[in-house]
């Protein structure tokens, strides 16, 4: 079973930044939370992953509270190509344990 | 060219045919996976294999067997294909040396498989 909650689908404007929350109340301390996303029917893509400090790449940036019990994936500008499901996934790093995608948040960016 | 190529990218089969998905990655990465998507759903595991002497169930491995016949290439059969085997189906690598000890999932642009 996914060990994630998320909310099943979003809107945002263009331009805007998009923040899509993750619930992950039962997180262990060794466990990282990873972000993926879908593009339409495309296989999913990698985004970011952290383990309890906040983490920024060139697609996004990954906010963890303290409790670690949630999480939230923020796209600063987002665009018409940011259009998508978004998948939170909680996992020991490395190769301990497989990823489990749930259903995701469908992420509509609107013009 | 992708690093993970799946064949066909769409196949329409009766029932009781036998099926082939095949998957080749040019990235060099030690383990490979086959996932299955339903419409609305999220990705479920049915096989995964960490070098080609080692073959794991997923979660939904019944109806399905794989095949790891070189380093860089895994591929999935349905023996007799039915119609609830519907579904997009998506090859995986993963590497814990290059992907800095996370192991993340590189995906292919995934086969659609339509069984009549």
């Amino acid at each position: 079973d996914a060990k994630t909650t998320q909310p099943t689908s979003m809107d945002c404007a263009e331009g805007r930044a998009a923040n899509l929350p993750c619930n992950h109340s039962t997180i262990s301390g060794n466990e990282y939370v990873y972000w993926y996303r879908q593009i339409h029917s495309q296989g999913p893509q990698y985004i970011i992953h952290g383990l309890k400090n906040n983490e920024t790449n060139e697609m996004a940036s990954l906010i963890i509270t303290e409790d670690r019990k949630s999480s939230t994936l923020i796209l600063p500008h987002a665009t018409l190509r940011d259009t998508a499901v978004y998948y939170c996934i909680v996992r020991v790093a490395g190769y301990g344990q497989n990823f489990v995608f749930g259903p995701g948040t469908r992420l509509s960016v609107l013009p | 060219d992708a690093d993970v190529t799946q064949t066909p990218r769409n196949r329409i089969t009766k029932t009781g045919k036998r099926i082939m998905l095949e998957c080749s990655q040019t990235k060099g990465h030690d383990r490979m996976y086959w996932y299955r998507q339903d419409p609305g759903l999220g990705l479920r595991l049915i096989y995964y294999s960490f070098d080609v002497k080692d073959i794991n169930k997923g979660e939904i491995s019944d109806g399905y067997s794989v095949s790891r016949q070189a380093q860089a290439k895994f591929s999935l059969s349905l023996e007799s294909a039915i119609p609830n085997q519907t579904a997009l189906y998506f090859c995986a690598t993963s590497d814990f040396q290059s992907t800095g000890r996370t192991g993340e999932l590189f995906f292919g642009e995934g086969s659609r498989l339509t069984v009549l």
